[in-house]
């Protein structure tokens, strides 16, 4: 079964820093997605990458995948306390029926 | 708006009561699905639905059932629940493509505690 190992499992910045979350895959990635989780609530769809080298942008976060679809980072540029949470990354196991496996998440704290 | 409702934010249980946590969505997807949530495990599959009165186990579904009787609903049961089954309870549900996998959309999730 595909596993997803994200890195690093926490983080700690100030406001106004850059940072990056990464997603490891042990198999080829056909679709991978970005959700943000707020604590104690649902996840919220970021963005999903499906082809080798793509990088998608919304407001100062990027998601990048690697040309051989094995790994996948985001980005976060000028982080804001509005930034802190709980990053997943998903992927697609290659199936029709749409599963996901997630990595075990990184929280993110931006200090003011 | 999509729209995943979960039919509690908090429940708390006893061990080897029976526990029924619903979900409703009402977008007509095809797929539905229920994850726990754990600290350092990520989200971890229990069962998902690709159709009414359709289940297939996910990575861990021992102690839980489901059921779908209608499209916009499923329900996870616990049989008689445990104290290893506290944890958070995530729905979530997607259209079905051939082709590819699509965007889930989550509920609010149900934190359950069992004592």
């Amino acid at each position: 079964s595909q596993e997803l190992e994200q890195s690093p499992q926490s983080l700690i910045v100030q406001e106004g820093k850059n940072l990056t979350i990464n997603c490891t895959s042990s198999k080829t990635l056909y679709g991978l997605y970005w959700y943000k989780q707020k604590y104690g609530e649902g996840l919220i769809f970021l963005m999903m990458l499906q082809k080798g080298g793509e990088e998608k942008s919304h407001e100062k976060i990027t998601a990048k995948l690697d040309e051989k679809k094995q790994q996948s980072s985001l980005h976060i540029t000028a982080s804001q306390p509005s930034h802190a949470g709980i990053y997943l990354c998903g992927a697609e196991g290659g199936t029709s029926y749409g599963k996901l496996t997630f990595g075990q998440g990184t929280i993110l704290t931006v200090h003011p | 708006d999509v729209k995943v409702t979960q039919s509690s934010r908090y429940l708390v249980k006893r061990t080897g009561e029976k526990v029924f946590l619903e979900c409703v969505q009402d977008m007509d997807h095809e797929n539905m699905f229920w994850y726990r949530q754990d600290p350092g495990l990520g989200l971890r599959l229990i069962y998902f639905s690709y159709d009414v009165k359709m289940k297939e186990k996910g990575d861990i579904p021992e102690g839980y059932s489901v059921s779908r009787e209608k499209k916009e609903r499923f329900s996870l049961i616990l049989e008689s629940a445990s104290t290893n089954q506290t944890s958070m309870y995530l729905c979530a549900s997607s259209w079905r493509d051939s082709f590819t996998t699509t965007e889930q959309f989550f509920g609010p999730g149900t934190r359950l505690t069992v004592l």
